[in-house]
């Protein structure tokens, strides 16, 4: 069974520092999708980024990176130069034929 | 970004009456949507997944008599909470697919549902 392991329920950063958010899952399959999904105060689930397990190269999104390393099926998400609206939940998830699943989350804080 | 749109935003019902939930993608066709459950401070739970012009599939432990999903056309899912109870007060998300070189899911804003 698949399973999306985040293990830190909740991190916090300084303004304009860099924070990683971890994450791990179990799966047998070699073709997948692997995202990251903010979800702010309002609740509205926001893609953050994805990654195709068949690249080897690491997706970024402006301040947002990933570290993608598939044989430990790892999947952390790197925020650069953080601000106070990146504060929010933040899941990641992953995607294998018609099923997506998601980790339980992590509390994001973001200190003045 | 595809946009997804869901109403209503917030609904209060007295116990017993049905609530129904619309989803919408407005910008592109969904084949597939999704249906979420969420409680507090948690992760979302996946209820079902509704495929347009066939039945939805329901995951374990989800009541399809109670929880009916109709995803009547490509852009348009809906889900209704028959003779709602207090215990299904939760938010509610919908999710539409994107498949091919884009593979992902676009979200719904979500509707929370309070049932007095």
């Amino acid at each position: 069974a698949q399973t999306v392991t985040q293990s830190q329920p909740e991190m916090s950063v300084q303004e304009a520092e860099t924070v990683t958010l971890s994450c791990t899952y179990d799966t047998s399959e070699s073709d997948y999708y692997l995202f990251w999904y903010k979800q702010p105060p309002s609740r509205q689930m926001i893609l953050v980024i994805r990654q195709e397990a068949y690249k080897q190269q690491n997706a970024t999104e402006n301040r947002f990176s990933v570290n993608f390393q598939k044989a430990a099926k790892s999947f952390s998400l790197k925020i650069s130069d953080s601000q106070l609206g990146d504060a929010a939940m933040y899941f990641c998830a992953y995607k294998y034929g018609n099923q997506f699943y998601f980790g339980t989350g992590t509390s994001l804080t973001v200190i003045p | 970004g595809a946009v997804v749109s869901q109403h209503p935003s917030r609904v209060i019902c007295k116990s017993g009456t049905s609530v129904k939930i619309e989803c919408r993608s407005l910008d592109f066709q969904a084949t597939t949507m999704f249906w979420y459950r969420q409680f507090p401070k948690k992760s979302l739970m996946l209820m079902a997944t509704s495929n347009e012009g066939s039945k939805a599939t329901y995951e374990q432990g989800v009541e399809k008599d109670k929880f009916l999903i109709n995803h009547a056309s490509l852009t348009l899912s809906t889900l209704t909470v028959t003779s709602a109870h207090p215990e299904d007060s939760s938010f509610y998300i919908c999710s539409a697919r994107v498949g091919g070189i884009k593979e992902t899911q676009y979200f719904g804003p979500g509707t929370r549902l309070l049932v007095l």
